[in-house]
């Protein structure tokens, strides 16, 4: 099921900098967006979503950009910390739906 | 801050036996479901409830699966005979609607189950 692609598996950040995570979706069905944070022997901890009749999101440190016609979103954190390393992963489904469609996950490292 | 609660923390079973994982859903919520997550895959949908009933279920979901919420805190998923490949972390969550605002599903920290 490669419905949601997360094709960064890793990314290493210096404290202070921007983070970019990435995320790819093949569904047109799909109408809302989520990014969750995972430590490890955590469940995923919801951080910001975005509907598909937004381009932009922000909340804090953390905004969301929604590109529909490219079927790509991105999740920027600025200044990153390294109490940000984590698991990121990306999760769509449509906007009333029940099921969410997760990646694979990008593993942050923000090194001080 | 309200949580979701899941017990217990790790399951270990063998082959053929019966599981049940629990949860405790975020009080005011009334959408619930389950995910799991095997060891370097995704994490996957296997079904969601609502009003006392499955509303969604996934290919995984089979018939040695079940849900249950035997009161008005719990909601179980029962395993009736074990595999190996059900080793995985188990996921709850639940949300409150499904309205835009208040469509988050909130995960707990999961059940690891280890079928022998």
């Amino acid at each position: 099921d490669q419905q949601v692609k997360q094709n960064s598996p890793s990314l290493s950040v210096q404290e202070g900098r921007i983070s970019i995570l990435n995320c790819d979706y093949t569904n047109s069905m799909f109408d809302y967006f989520l990014w969750y944070k995972k430590y490890p022997a955590e469940g995923p901890t919801f951080l910001i979503s975005i509907s598909s009749i937004k381009d932009k999101n922000e909340d804090g440190r953390f905004t969301v950009f929604l590109n529909k016609s490219a079927k790509h979103l991105s999740l920027h954190i600025v200044p990153s910390q390294p109490g940000d390393s984590a698991v990121y992963f990306c999760a769509a489904s449509p906007l009333y739906g029940n099921k969410l469609v997760f990646g694979a996950g990008t593993i942050l490292r923000v090194k001080s | 801050e309200p949580e979701v609660t899941q017990t217990p923390s790790h399951q270990v079973t063998q082959m053929g036996q019966e599981v049940i994982l629990r949860c405790v859903p975020i009080s005011n919520h009334l959408y619930f479901y389950w995910y799991r997550q095997i060891l370097g895959q995704k994490v996957e949908f296997l079904v969601s409830f609502y009003n006392n009933e499955i509303s969604e279920k996934s290919e995984i979901f089979d018939d040695q699966f079940s849900v249950e919420r035997p009161d008005g805190s719990n909601f179980t998923l029962k395993i009736r005979s074990t595999k190996l490949e059900d080793s995985a972390m188990y996921f709850c969550a639940s949300s409150e609607a499904l309205t835009l605002a208040k469509n988050i599903q909130y995960f707990g920290a999961g059940t690891r189950l280890s079928v022998l």
